[in-house]
């Protein structure tokens, strides 16, 4: 299977909360785990990405945890500001591979 | 570097006509993407390029779509004849040669209106 199964479709966070974005993934051959941000009107960019040699990494407020026996890897972004709210989107692929499979995307509200 | 350009950035046409969508990807990226957005299906890959040269296009819909590639700084996309279904932002992406831990870089997009 090729999917990437994206939880859940909507958050809506108070400033300064905790957002918590889940994905799993059927092919244990994916070996690469990005996480795109997209703001309204713009392209999806990359915001942080982890391999599986690894159960967790960390850039500034954004962590990626990664569970590889139950094939599921979260995005939490600590101290949800209002300027956080975009489209969120997880993706894997294989490095042998050059296309990503991205999921249905999560739309992130943060309330001031 | 100016980034990914996407050209144009609106369309608006009738049913039964040709779209012509264009691309520009960042210099030296030898990776090509073309995706579809729409609200119901998300971000769909229709097809990819590496120097050029098609390597999956298995995510084209169907025959009214084409896409092509002849060199390295030009793409399109054209769909003949478009349909209103077909209506949805449409983005081009480049990344470099991929080794598994490089970014495609997405274009602002091109939002499609068939009416």
């Amino acid at each position: 299977q090729q999917q990437v199964k994206q939880s859940p479709q909507s958050l809506i966070v108070q400033k300064g909360g905790i957002s918590i974005i889940n994905c799993a993934y059927e092919n244990t051959a994916f070996d690469y785990f990005p996480w795109y941000q997209q703001f309204p009107g713009k392209g999806p960019a990359l915001l942080i990405a982890i391999r599986p040699d690894v159960s967790e990494k960390k850039e500034g407020r954004f962590t990626i945890s990664f569970n590889k026996s139950a094939k599921q890897f979260s995005l939490h972004i600590m101290d949800s500001q209002p300027g956080d709210s975009a489209t969120y989107f997880c993706a894997a692929s294989r490095r042998s591979q050059g296309n990503l499979i991205f999921g249905k995307g999560t739309k992130l509200s943060v309330k001031p | 570097d100016a980034g990914v350009i996407q050209s144009p950035r609106h369309e608006v046409t009738e049913m039964g006509q040709e779209v012509t969508l264009r691309c520009k990807p960042i210099s030296g990226h030898d990776y090509l993407f073309w995706y579809r957005q729409t609200m119901m299906r998300g971000l769909e890959l229709l097809i990819y390029f590496n120097n050029n040269v098609p390597i999956d296009d298995s995510g084209m819909p169907e025959d009214r779509f084409s896409a092509k590639m002849p060199n390295a700084s030009f793409s399109t996309l054209k769909i003949q004849p478009s349909e209103p279904r077909d209506s949805a932002v449409y983005f081009c992406a480049s990344s470099l040669p991929w080794r598994g831990t490089d970014t495609q870089y997405f274009g602002p997009g091109t939002r499609l209106t068939v009416l």
